[in-house]
């Protein structure tokens, strides 16, 4: 069962350009919505989270976009540089369940072309 | 420096053989994961340690078994290793079990069975 699905699997853009990742989800009880982005060679780290209290989470160039009735939440980041270039991952968990278990999509590359 | 640690980077073995991946936090977290990173990227969770009890635990073949001595340490023995067991093995830790924090990442063991 995949419980957070992801697209685009791989998105190409200009620098200067907003790359806009989508996800959505399944579980009406999570409440804890993290992206995090893996560079190559690394492993994941988180970028920026949000919870459903708000529909917009901003740090710098990176905005979350949540839409708790649609079940769908989306990272824009504007002004892309080529250093933003990595696989974007979405996730999700339910602070109110009792087991700690952050589901992750798929996955998105990123590539911010000069 | 405080972090998530694993050793090994690397590890080349054969099929049927058995290996053990060791992992260690100093964030003085309380729950500890093992992610399961294949080619094609996909991050699924394995297992899941809450001082010293398993929380978590998906539907991972049998051969696959955490072991930990106290909440800072959480290792993973493969019995018998097969072919798909092939990926990066990603150690990882939050500070509580219930969800809605950062989850911290160590750099990974990647595995390759021959």
């Amino acid at each position: 069962q995949q419980q957070v699905r992801q697209s685009p699997q791989s998105l190409t853009v200009w620098e200067g350009e907003t790359a806009i990742l989508n996800c959505s989800y399944e579980d009406s009880t999570f409440d804890y919505f993290p992206w995090y982005h893996q560079f190559p060679g690394e492993s994941p780290a988180l970028l920026i989270a949000i919870r459903p209290v708000s529909n917009k989470k901003e740090d710098g160039r990176f905005t979350i976009f949540f839409n708790k009735r649609e079940k769908k939440f989306s990272l824009h980041i504007a002004d892309s540089q080529p250093g933003d270039s990595a696989t974007y991952f979405c996730a999700a968990s339910g602070a109110s369940s009792s087991f700690s278990k952050l589901v992750f999509g798929q996955g998105t590359s990123l590539s911010v072309v000069p | 420096e405080t972090a998530v640690f694993q050793t090994p980077n690397y590890h080349v073995t054969q099929v049927g053989n058995e290996v053990s991946f060791n992992c260690k936090q100093t964030l003085g977290h309380d729950t500890m994961y093992w992610y399961k990173q294949d080619s094609k990227k996909l991050l699924k969770i394995m297992f899941s340690y809450n001082n010293k009890q398993l929380i978590v635990n998906e539907t991972v073949p049998r051969r696959f078994s955490p072991q930990s001595s106290d909440k800072a340490h959480l290792n993973l023995r493969i019995k018998s290793v097969e072919p798909e067991d092939s990926a990066v093995y990603l150690c990882a830790s939050s500070l509580d079990r219930e969800g809605g924090t950062e989850v911290f990442f160590g750099k990974g063991t990647r595995l390759t069975v021959v």
